[in-house]
């Protein structure tokens, strides 16, 4: 089993519509949760970033943490066709503050 | 602020041969530089770990003589892709942490290079 989960996608919406992304993990010590938005051949780049849970609010997006479920989401609302990208989930905790990440969503918003 | 270059962009190689990339954080210092692979539509997976002035930790199923890491500046981190074989080919990407944060503190990531190798 991955440490962390994540649906490939891709996902299709159409613009203006809310956006549900999420991610599942096994390892109870991640503390630090994290969303990257990744476009086409580029470096990751930082959107969120929630240490335990709870919720936080940027904009458009909001990043959500149940650690209770192991379970964390990040929504995008009013989605734009600059949104499509790759949305990579990550986390770290315990001694390594090591970076593990998720496999990755492919989103498409279209005009 | 908190930009890493990676040098270069794309690169084409024989198999056989040695590839080098740069990482460089241009604002800031980073004693910690990180190495990631990525394969298409795939996560990213940590290398090694470069640490200025020492040698690299690897994780696990990492060839550390494949893949010569060297951290000989605050600035500059440099992976060198030994014997290169198609199946090296892949997305590399690494990411720096600036100097005197924690570990649980951001990594600024790279645009990455696209190693190819025929």
């Amino acid at each position: 089993q991955k440490e962390v989960e994540q649906d490939p996608g891709p996902l299709s919406v159409p613009e203006g519509a809310i956006v549900s992304l999420n991610c599942t993990y096994s390892n109870s010590a991640f503390q630090y949760f994290m969303w990257y938005r990744q476009y086409s051949r580029k470096g990751p780049e930082l959107l969120m970033y929630t240490y335990s849970s709870g919720n936080k609010e940027d904009g458009r997006f909001t990043a959500q943490v149940d650690k209770s479920s192991k379970y964390i989401s990040l929504f995008i609302r009013d989605s734009q066709p600059s949104d499509s990208a790759t949305y990579l989930c990550a986390m770290k905790g315990g001694n390594t503050g090591k970076l593990i990440f998720g496999q990755g969503t492919t989103l498409q918003v279209k005009p | 602020g908190a930009v890493v270059s990676q040098h270069p962009s794309r690169v084409i190689c024989k198999s056989g041969t040695s590839v080098k990339i740069e990482c460089r954080s241009l604002d800031f210092q980073a004693t910690t530089m990180f190495w990631y692979r990525q394969f298409p539509k795939q996560s990213l997976m940590l290398m090694a770990t470069s640490n200025e002035g020492s040698k690299a930790t690897y994780e696990q199923g990492v060839e550390k003589d494949k893949f010569l890491i060297n951290h000989a500046s605050l600035t500059l981190s440099t992976l060198t892709v030994t014997s290169a074989h198609p199946e090296d080919s892949s997305f590399y990407i690494c990411s720096a942490r600036e100097t005197g944060r924690s570990s649980y503190n951001e990594q600024f990531f790279g645009p990455g290079t696209r190693l190819t190798v025929l």
